[in-house]
This record gives structure tokens, sequence and C-alpha cells, in this order.
């Protein structure tokens, strides 16, 4: 069964600065892969996906991701954060024999201060 | 569209009683979820459907819980009887064919 890991569990950063947060999985064939972010006292939310393609995925508000398959990783990124960024984000993977089924990380608590 | 909708976003309950959370999935959707949110444990799946049929249950953590999808539109995950450890929030995702999941508001579980 796959695994996803999320290092970092909280992060803070001040405004204007960049943000990377990692997200490596355990799973030997094609995956499709995800990053949610949950806002406080929100739902979850999607950023972004990888399906196939542009290793480089663009997603909402500015958040881009990169997958590195010989890393197994999928680490989100943006050039400058912003005080609204203040949310929790889970990457998350499934593969394409296994049903529709997500595998989510433990989660990383983003806080950006002013 | 509206969304995924669950009801209520709020629950308390007693120990010992009986806890019915509901969801309406986006119209159209094929693909059910049900996922529980805690500290100690993160997100977890619980169960899924597809067109209305369960898939996988071996997220259920025991028999106290039961989920139905009587039809596309509406699924109940159901505890009884409740134990203050079913305290979480509990989240209804639906999809269609793709792996992109819609998620719910969620219902906040309080069991005293």
């Amino acid at each position: 069964a796959q695994s996803v890991s999320q290092h970092n569990h909280h992060v803070i950063l001040s405004e204007a600065a960049s943000l990377e947060l990692g997200c490596n999985y355990s799973y030997g064939g094609t995956v499709n892969l995800f990053w949610y972010v949950q806002y406080p006292g929100q739902h979850l939310q999607l950023l972004l996906k990888y399906f196939s393609g542009d290793p480089l995925v663009k997603g909402i508000k500015g958040f881009e991701a990169e997958f590195i398959k010989s890393k197994f990783s999928f680490n989100l990124r943006k050039p400058s954060v912003q005080w609204s960024d203040t949310a929790e984000y889970f990457c998350a993977v499934n593969t394409p024999g296994g049903g529709n089924k997500l595998t989510f990380g433990t989660g990383t608590q983003l806080k950006v201060e002013l | 569209d509206a969304g995924v909708i669950q009801s209520p976003r709020h629950e308390v309950t007693e120990m010992g009683q009986e806890v019915t959370l509901r969801c309406k999935p986006i119209s159209g959707h094929d693909y059910l979820f049900w996922y529980r949110q805690t500290m100690m444990r993160g997100l977890e799946l619980l169960i899924y459907f597809n067109n209305n049929v369960p898939i996988d249950d071996s997220g259920m953590p025991e028999d106290r819980f039961s989920a139905k999808m009587p039809n596309a539109s509406f699924s109940t995950l159901k505890i009884q009887p409740s134990e203050p450890r079913d305290s979480a929030v509990y989240f209804c995702a639906s999809s269609l064919h793709t792996y992109e999941q819609y998620f719910g508001p969620g219902t906040r579980l309080t069991v005293t």
C-alpha cells in the first residue's frame, strides 16, 4: 500500500518569504498526486494535481508543485507567501489501479506572520 | 452547484447515543467518500462508494460504525453506540470518474 510523508509539521514564515513544503510517497508504480489546503475552520480544497505530462504543475493562488519521479517527491512551492496562506496543507496520492482511494499525508501547518 | 452538503455541521451527544451524519454529494458524481479528521490521527478514509456500492470499508474503525448509500444523492454514516473517542470532524467528499475529490464542510462531532 502506498504511504505519504510530509516531513514539515509546522512552518512559520514572514510575508513575502518563499515556501517549499516537502512531500514524499512510497509506491513504485504510476501515481496521481495532489495538494489540498484547509483554511482554519474550513473544508479541504484542491490546490493542484498531477496525473501525467509536465512534471511542473501550476495551481491556484500562485502555488506550484514539481513531480520528481526519481525522488518519489511532489514538493509544493510558492515564491512569495501572504498572510492569507495561513492554513494546513495536505499532500495526497492515489494509484490508477487502486480505485479512487486517496492516501493523505499528515499535513503541514503553515503560519504566515505579518 | 452547491457543492457537497453535510448535515449537521455540529453535533454534541452523550456517550452511548446513536449518531447519524448525512451527506449529499455533488450531482452526477459517482464516487462518495467518508473521512475522519483528528489531531492525533490526521485525515483517515473510513469508507468509499462507487455508484452507491461500498468498495472499501477497511478504514471503518469497528462494528459501531456503519455507512449506507441508498441512492446517488444521499449517504449516511452512523455510529451506534457513540464513544468519546469518536469525537472528530467527519468529512464527506465526492468525485466524478477522475481522482479529484471535492470535500464538504464537515460535521464536528463531540461525544461527552
